[in-house]
C-alpha cells in the first residue's frame, strides 16, 4: 500500500534551517510529482510546493520563494524540503502529498515545524 | 498568491443535502478542470474526495458530486450523515506564478 512519512521537524529559532524527508514506498515513485503542503495550528491547508517526477519541474508558493528548496532522491525514494531563513509564520504541521492528476491523493502524517526563540 | 473563497461553515439535517462553494478567479478555477475536494478531521491528515471537479477516487461514496461554473466550484453532499461532519477543502491549480492554492476550508455541521 501507498505509504508516505514525514521527518525531521522540530524546533528552530527564526532565521535557521530544516530540512525535511518524505520517504515514499508502496508505488512508482519514478512516476508521480509530489508536494509539500503545510497547516498551521488551527488553520487551514497552504500549498508550499511540487516537484514534478522526474525533477526538472518545481513551483513554490510565492511566501516561501527563494527560501525552500524541493528535491528528491530516486534511488531512496525520497522527497526533501530544505527550509532557510525560517520565520515564526512557517510554523505549521509539514505533510507531503503524492500528485494525481494536479490533485492529492494520498497524504503522510506530516511532521512538524515550530519557528521560534 | 490568493486563497480560494469558501463559507466558513455550511450546516444540514441527516438526510439533506448540503453545497460547498470554492470561488476564484479565470486564472485559477474558470481556467483550469484541475479543481479538488479533501475531507480533513480533526487532527488526521486530508483526505481525496474530488478531482479534476468532478471525479471521485475509488472508495469515495458516490454522495459526494463535484462541479464547475465559471470561476466557482462546488462539492455537494447528497444524503448527509453524522460522518460527514469534518472540515472540507478545495484546491485548484494556478497558471499565475504556476503552483497550486487551497480554499480557506469550510466546518460542515450535522444538526
Amino acid at each position: 500500500q501507498v505509504q508516505l512519512v514525514e521527518s525531521g521537524g522540530g524546533v528552530v529559532q527564526p532565521g535557521g534551517s530544516l530540512r525535511l524527508s518524505c520517504a515514499a514506498s508502496g508505488f512508482t515513485f519514478s512516476s508521480h510529482g509530489m508536494h509539500w503542503v503545510r497547516q498551521a495550528p488551527g488553520k487551514g491547508l497552504e500549498w508550499v510546493t511540487y516537484i514534478n517526477f522526474n525533477g526538472r519541474d518545481k513551483f513554490y508558493a510565492d511566501s516561501v520563494k527563494g527560501r525552500f528548496t524541493i528535491s528528491r532522491d530516486r534511488s531512496k525514494s525520497t522527497v526533501f524540503l530544505q527550509m532557510n531563513s525560517l520565520r515564526p509564520d512557517d510554523t505549521a504541521l509539514y505533510y507531503c502529498a503524492r500528485d494525481f492528476n494536479w490533485a492529492y491523493d494520498y497524504w503522510g502524517r506530516g511532521t512538524l515545524v515550530t519557528v521560534s526563540s | 498568491q490568493s486563497v480560494l473563497t469558501q463559507p466558513a461553515s455550511v450546516s444540514g439535517s441527516p438526510g439533506q443535502s448540503i453545497t460547498i462553494s470554492c470561488t476564484g478567479t479565470s486564472s485559477d478555477v474558470g481556467g483550469y478542470n484541475h479543481v479538488s475536494w479533501y475531507q480533513q478531521y480533526p487532527g488526521k491528515a486530508p483526505r481525496l474526495m474530488i478531482y479534476e471537479v468532478n471525479n471521485r477516487p475509488s472508495g469515495v461514496s458516490n454522495r459526494f458530486f463535484g462541479s464547475k461554473s465559471g470561476n466557482t466550484a462546488s462539492l455537494t453532499v447528497s444524503g448527509l450523515q453524522a460522518d460527514d461532519e469534518a472540515d472540507y477543502y478545495c484546491s485548484s491549480y494556478t497558471g499565475t506564478s504556476p503552483g497550486w492554492l487551497f480554499g480557506g476550508g469550510t466546518r460542515v455541521t450535522v444538526l
